[in-house]
């Protein structure tokens, strides 16, 4: 199974202020057929289902404002909210499907300070 | 827009059978992978397995000689199996749509379910 790691583990930010946390695959999600990252970020609530932000490592899903941004590459990848808003408080989850069976890090816990 | 509403018991004893039901409305459930993915309280997420519109399916390693998933397109519902269950086994269960922007199951999940809890106690 591909691992992975998300880092860190909690984090708390000003309102306004930028956000930003990791994730690590134990292995390349990267396809060289189609040039793709096969990396999910997901947000969760309380009491809710995640919600899909940004699938392909850097694609914002339809609805998904854009202050949400993720970036990187083979195994290294990291979502930024560029200016944190009090909705955005809620544990983030990164996903590959790359291969089978898709796994999820542990989650990053978004606070604010 | 798609919705999916999971049912089935809240309650089932240990070494019983978990029987969960995901109902998809407003969109048809053929030609695409439904997957049932798990949470237990205050925990990370764990995919079960997915099943394909046309019947063919795909479980987790780590759950596979537990599990069973059957879809019946007539009723736009799926279904999960999970046998000889234990404590651990508690946990949300959500079922939810893989994203059509492959031709196979490489996509994330861009519908969820509200997710039901299961809680595994005699």
């Amino acid at each position: 199974d591909i691992v992975m790691t998300q880092s860190p583990d909690s984090l708390a930010v000003s309102l306004g202020e930028r956000a930003t946390f990791n994730c690590k695959s134990s292995q390349s999600v990267f396809a060289s057929s189609n040039n793709k990252n096969y990396l999910a970020w997901y947000q969760q609530k309380p009491g809710q289902p995640p919600k899909l932000l940004i699938y392909w490592a850097s694609t914002r899903e339809s609805g998904v404002p854009d202050r949400f941004s993720g970036s990187g590459s083979g195994t290294d990848f990291t979502l930024t909210i560029s200016t944190l808003q009090a909705e955005d408080v809620a544990v983030y989850y990164c996903q590959q499907y790359y291969n089978t069976p898709p796994t999820f890090g542990q989650g990053t816990k978004v606070e604010i300070k | 827009q798609v919705q999916l509403q999971e049912s089935g018991p809240g309650l089932v004893k240990p070494s019983e059978t978990l029987s969960l039901t995901c109902i998809v409305s407003g969109g048809s459930i053929s030609s695409y992978y439904w997957s049932w993915i798990r949470q237990p309280p205050g925990k990370g997420l764990e995919w079960i397995g997915y099943i394909f519109s046309s019947g063919s399916t795909n479980y987790n390693p780590s759950l596979k000689s537990r599990v069973t998933m059957s879809v019946d397109t007539s009723k736009n519902q799926f279904s999960l199996k999970l046998r000889s269950v234990a404590a651990a086994d508690t946990a949300v269960y959500y079922c939810a749509r893989h994203a059509p922007y492959t031709s196979g199951w490489y996509d994330p999940f861009d519908y969820w379910g509200q997710g039901t809890l299961v809680t595994v106690s005699s």
